[in-house]
């Protein structure tokens, strides 16, 4: 089956300093991959959609400057969290889309605490 | 506007049946999803329903209600690791954008 990888899996950084997400579809092409952020206890947000070769679609309310997202090949996007602060911290998780209209694989998610 | 409802909290006990409730009303429709979700983990796939009626798969099924705007996911001889999220979703039309309800915490207890 399609798999979705994410890198790193956790990370713990300083308030005011830049993170950045990796999420590669490893298997397959992709070419729309969606941005999720999930608050404890809650669902998933769409922040985002990233297509390949284009400037990526931002959900209202999303800051396009704050969450920067490339997606420079059909296998890799990267979603950077710049100057981030505590109320960044949540759980951001990527997915790759399929062939069949809605079919998504999701990547494991990446833990972002920010002190 | 998009709107997904799914009952916040469940709970059954272990080898019985349990059915989670998703209504929506959303401006496109695709199809539904239910996910599972383990606390701290990603969702992984359980179904997908494009038409009316019930798909099963093991002992989890899921039934859809295009006109009521309704589905639900039916899971049966419940055991301890089914306690998770569930996450009703929609894929909408005109692209491959998916919404999430809230999420049903289930709770199985012995």
């Amino acid at each position: 089956g399609a798999v979705v990888s994410q890198h790193p899996s956790r990370v713990i950084c300083k308030s005011g300093t830049s993170v950045k997400i990796e999420c590669r579809s490893l298997d397959f092409q992709a070419t729309t991959m969606f941005w999720y952020r999930q608050f404890p206890k809650q669902s998933l947000m769409l922040m985002a959609t990233s297509n390949e070769g284009s400037k990526a679609t931002y959900e209202q309310g999303v800051e396009k400057d704050k969450f920067l997202i490339n997606h420079a090949s059909l296998t890799l996007s990267t979603l950077t969290v710049t100057s981030a602060h505590p109320e960044d911290s949540s759980f951001y998780i990527c997915s790759a889309s399929g062939t069949s209209p809605g079919e998504q694989f999701f990547g494991p998610g990446t833990r972002l605490t920010v002190l | 506007g998009q709107n997904i409802d799914q009952p916040t909290e469940m709970t059954a006990t272990e080898g019985a049946i349990v059915q989670i409730n998703c209504t929506y009303q959303t401006s496109g429709f695709n199809g539904l999803f239910w996910y599972q979700q383990h606390a701290g983990e990603a969702p992984t796939f359980l179904s997908y329903n494009v038409l009316d009626g019930l798909e099963e798969k093991g002992r989890f099924s899921s039934f859809l209600s295009r006109s009521k705007g309704y589905s639900y996911l039916l899971l049966k001889e419940l055991q301890m690791k089914d306690s998770a999220s569930y996450l009703c979703a929609v894929s909408l039309t005109g692209g491959f954008k998916t919404i999430f309800g809230a999420g049903t915490r289930l709770f199985v207890k012995a």
